[in-house]
């Protein structure tokens, strides 16, 4: 079956201009999560969705981060007035359940931003 | 100091080697993976565990829940095994805080 899948997998773009990141999940999941992960460290938390509704969003490192998941499906990631420091790859997951510990996540193959 | 430590953060190994690669955090846990991540980013869930020791394949990941401390073991090691090894811990909601990961590369 298919994995979860994120576009773009890269995207470049100027300081102070708007992006939109696309994570589709594994169907059926209702867990879904993003993280980001820069050069040479290990992902961070971003924010998390259980179902539409975003279940902890203490992550997000600003309010020019954005994520919607209307659907309880896709989501997307929204970052506006973008900076150079915002240059990472962006990492989404999902799981089955997410409500309940212990649920193997299953990761997309992320989309590089460049901000120059 | 970081909620989840790895040590080494560079591990080189001869094929063959048997390697460990440490992992300690500082928080409650409900559960802790163990994660792999090849060049271009794809990351795999190896393990997920919260008590004891899950073995599969030439991989065995043990867990002291106690001491706060959890070890990957790869037996028989191979080049293919290289890649960024990452422990996480989950936390409420199922967030995971990752370590900064551990490079291997296991020389032919």
């Amino acid at each position: 079956g298919a994995g979860v899948s994120q576009t773009p997998s890269n995207k470049v773009t100027e300081k102070g201009k708007y992006v939109e990141l696309r994570c589709d999940p594994i169907s059926g999941h209702t867990a879904l999560y993003w993280y980001r992960q820069s050069l040479g460290q290990g992902p961070e938390f971003l924010i998390y969705f259980q179902g539409t509704g975003a279940a902890d969003d203490s992550g997000l490192p600003n309010d020019r981060f954005f994520a919607v998941r209307p659907e309880g499906s896709v989501s997307t990631l929204k970052i506006q007035r973008t900076e150079r420091g915002d240059s990472a790859v962006y990492l989404c997951a999902s799981s089955l359940r997410g409500m309940l510990s212990y649920n193997e996540q299953f990761f997309g193959p992320g989309t590089r931003l460049t901000v120059l | 100091k970081n909620e989840v430590e790895q040590s080494p953060q560079n591990l080189t190994a001869q094929e063959g080697e048997f390697i460990t690669i440490n992992c300690s955090y500082s928080v409650g846990i409900s559960a802790l993976h163990w994660l792999q991540q090849h060049p271009g980013g794809g990351i795999v869930s190896l393990f997920m565990l919260s008590s004891g020791k899950k073995k599969h394949g030439r991989l065995i990941a043990t867990i002291n829940i106690q001491e706060k401390h959890s070890s990957l073991h790869i037996t028989a090691s191979h080049p293919r095994d290289s890649a960024v090894y990452i422990c996480a811990v989950e936390t409420s909601g199922s967030r995971l805080t990752f370590g900064e990961g551990t490079q291997l590369t296991v020389n032919p």
